[in-house]
């Protein structure tokens, strides 16, 4: 079964502390994304990948960074986390024809205390 | 500029009732349309998906959806939900171009009674 893998269920940080969220799919698909999901407020894009070393800024990315180097790993970064970064992070991936709709991860839920 | 609306934050239904989850979407160029479902603590699951040809399109657990072009929908339906259908329901927009990235709605929750 083909799967989109997040490394963590649950995380709990301290603030400033800088945090690291991984997210593997083997899958070979090209495109990978970063969402952060808050209640009343959806789905939000933080970044996105659609090639390897590739990224670009989804509708919110202040604060967080992502990083590329396979193409099977997509890893998001908070540098210095924050009280209102407490949130649902769900990663996705797809083929590059977004016709096939993505395969979601499990998610993570961060909280920043 | 580019958004999808549902207008349902929560429904609740009867088992066995009929259900609608409504979607409006604006979008610029031909969408492609998509239903996610999300039961409590986990990802999201694709139901279904439309981008052309019959504007009713039959998806996974008994779910269709009708793409309406001139009222900018794609509504969700069932004939006769089930408990295991109360999840968080998503509608999603995105384009047939390469180096985007799907637009979601806020969601509806669904309840179901018995």
């Amino acid at each position: 079964d083909v799967k989109v893998t997040q490394s963590s269920r649950y995380l709990v940080k301290r603030t400033g502390e800088k945090v690291f969220l991984e997210c593997v799919q083997d899958m070979d698909h090209e495109n990978m994304f970063w969402y952060r999901q808050d209640p009343g407020l959806g789905l939000r894009l933080i970044y996105f990948s659609y090639d390897v070393k590739m990224k670009e800024k989804g509708d919110i990315p202040e604060g967080y960074s992502v990083s590329r180097e396979k193409k099977e790993r997509f890893s998001l970064i908070l540098e210095s986390a924050s009280t209102n970064q407490t949130s649902m992070y769900l990663c996705a991936s797809s083929p590059p024809d977004s016709f096939y709709g993505y395969t979601f991860g499990s998610g993570t839920r961060l909280t920043v205390v | 500029a580019q958004s999808v609306t549902q207008p349902d934050i929560h429904i609740t239904v009867s088992e066995g009732a009929s259900l609608e989850l409504r979607c409006n979407y604006s979008y610029g160029a031909t969408p492609y349309l998509f239903w996610y479902v999300q039961s409590p603590g986990q990802g999201l699951q694709l139901l279904l998906k439309y981008f052309s040809g019959d504007t009713l399109v039959q998806g996974i657990k008994g779910f269709e959806a009708e793409f309406k072009r001139s009222q900018s929908s794609f509504n969700l339906r069932k004939p006769s939900v089930h408990w295991s259908d109360a999840a968080e329901y998503f509608c999603a927009v995105g384009a047939a171009q390469a180096g985007t990235a799907l637009i979601f709605g806020k969601g509806t929750t669904l309840s179901v009674s018995s």
